[in-house]
């Protein structure tokens, strides 16, 4: 079975301060992509940051950046120069590559960026 | 830029009423979606959806609920006979493909139907 889990539910940084939010999930596939989400209060979730899980560079988005630990099965996301526009709730996800039909999703971190 | 629209935002209902969660997808999409978040815990995969036929459902889509492309448009979820541990919000999400590689595969979520059971 794929879980993913995300264990701090909210967190806070003061404006321009960097964050980091923690996600590890669990499968035995080899194949598969890590994503993380950005829902915005009211709004639709968006794609903030995809990894594919062969690579083993840390995908980056401008201030975004993950560290991917594969072993560990870690994939932690890093926001630089938080802006208060990053306030949003953000999740964790995983999807197989063999099966793009089904996400699996963590609960969740509610990010509180302060000015 | 295209958006997968839901309405409505939040439903109320009484224990035992049907509901219809509705949802546009984008419109060259051929792939849907229905997820669900009970508060406080994970976003669910509930079933997804092509060519008119469920593709896969997981063990929470039971005979009570159904999922409907009613027209060139919509993409709706029924549920038949609601519970009070139906009270969730609704995700609905398209994509464009649904195998091969990622590209063109990644589904685009709406922004949610809070679904409240009385």
């Amino acid at each position: 079975a794929q879980t993913v889990t995300q264990s701090q539910p909210e967190m806070s940084v003061q404006e321009a301060e960097t964050v980091t939010l923690s996600c590890t999930y669990d499968t035995s596939e080899n194949n598969y992509y890590l994503f993380w989400y950005k829902q915005p209060p009211s709004r639709q979730m968006i794609l903030v940051i995809r990894q594919e899980a062969y690579k083993q560079q840390n995908a980056t988005e401008n201030r975004f950046s993950v560290n991917f630990q594969k072993a560990a099965k870690s994939f932690s996301l890093k926001i630089s120069d938080s802006q208060l526009g990053d306030t949003a709730m953000y999740f964790c996800a995983f999807i197989m590559v063999h099966n793009f039909n089904k996400f699996y999703f963590g609960s969740g971190t509610k990010l509180n960026v302060k000015p | 830029e295209p958006e997968v629209t839901q309405t409505p935002s939040h439903q109320v209902t009484q224990m035992g009423q049907e509901v219809i969660l509705r949802c546009v997808p984008i419109s060259n999409h051929l792939y849907f979606y229905w997820y669900r978040q009970i508060l406080g815990q994970k976003v669910e995969f509930l079933v997804s959806f092509y060519n008119n036929e469920i593709s896969e459902k997981s063990e929470i889509f039971d005979d009570q609920f159904s999922v409907e492309r009613p027209d060139g448009s919509n993409f709706t979820l029924k549920i038949r006979s609601t519970k009070l541990e139906d009270s969730a919000m609704y995700f609905c999400a398209s994509s464009a493909q649904g195998q091969g590689s990622w590209v063109g595969n990644e589904q685009f979520f709406g922004p949610g139907t809070r679904l409240t059971v009385l």
